[in-house]
């Protein structure tokens, strides 16, 4: 069962141009952490967010978590080649104060073209 | 602090061969995860650690499977009687003591090829 779905899977766009990435699901999360995979690599962390309604902006992105924590969004202003890569949104759902696992979306496979 | 470690980067064995992977956290991380990832996926949780004690296991860790963190620091992951559709990348990541959040940091990974 897939419970984060990404859209859209594959994004082609020019440089300078904006772009949004989203991660939605049927399931709340407590938190939820966006990385950005180079191939042959691990994901890199570019933000958790934690509390409903939530933005946080890192230079040109701007990440937002869903009032219900059940999706969250990347906004990509202005994209540049270097942004080239996968992204991939993860939920986590804790019990009873334990850490578990993350789950993954399939991810957005992301290409700025110069 | 130079983050999650894993070795090796690659490895290319032959179905029938056992594989033995190692990850070292972030220093002072006491929680250690393995996720596996295939091509055109997320990655996929397998197992996790709380210091050296092993908390969760997830139904794709099949008995070929069997991850260690003897004295809680690094991890090490079996892999036994290797078959071609364990040809994946797997992926160690740690997260800190007392975190408020989930924030997991992931190393570089392992890449597996069985032939």
């Amino acid at each position: 069962t897939q419970l984060l779905e990404q859209s859209p899977q594959f994004l082609s766009i020019q440089e300078g141009e904006n772009l949004t990435v989203y991660c939605n699901s049927s399931s709340v999360f407590s938190s939820l952490q966006w990385y950005r995979q180079e191939p042959g690599e691990g994901p890199v962390l570019l933000v958790t967010v934690v509390t409903g309604g939530e933005v946080k902006k890192l230079k040109r992105l701007t990440f937002q978590f869903g009032d219900a924590r059940k999706d969250s969004s990347l906004h990509i202003t202005a994209a540049q080649p270097g942004d080239t890569g996968l992204y991939l949104c993860a939920g986590a759902q804790n019990y009873g104060g334990s850490q578990g696992n993350l789950i993954f979306g399939k991810g957005t496979k992301l290409s700025v073209k110069p | 602090d130079t983050g999650v470690s894993q070795d090796p980067r690659h490895k290319i064995t032959k179905r029938g061969q056992n594989v033995t992977f190692r990850c070292d956290p972030i220093s002072e991380h006491n929680r250690l995860y393995w996720y596996r990832q295939t091509l055109g996926q997320g990655p996929e949780f397998l197992t996790y650690f709380q210091n050296e004690a092993q908390l969760e296991k997830s139904r794709l860790l099949s008995d070929r499977f069997s991850a260690e963190r003897p004295k809680g620091s690094f991890s090490t992951l079996e892999i036994q009687r290797t078959e071609q559709g364990d040809s994946a990348m797997y992926l160690c990541a740690s997260s800190p003591k007392g975190a408020i959040s989930d924030t997991q940091y992931f190393g570089p990974g392992t890449r597996l090829t069985v032939l």
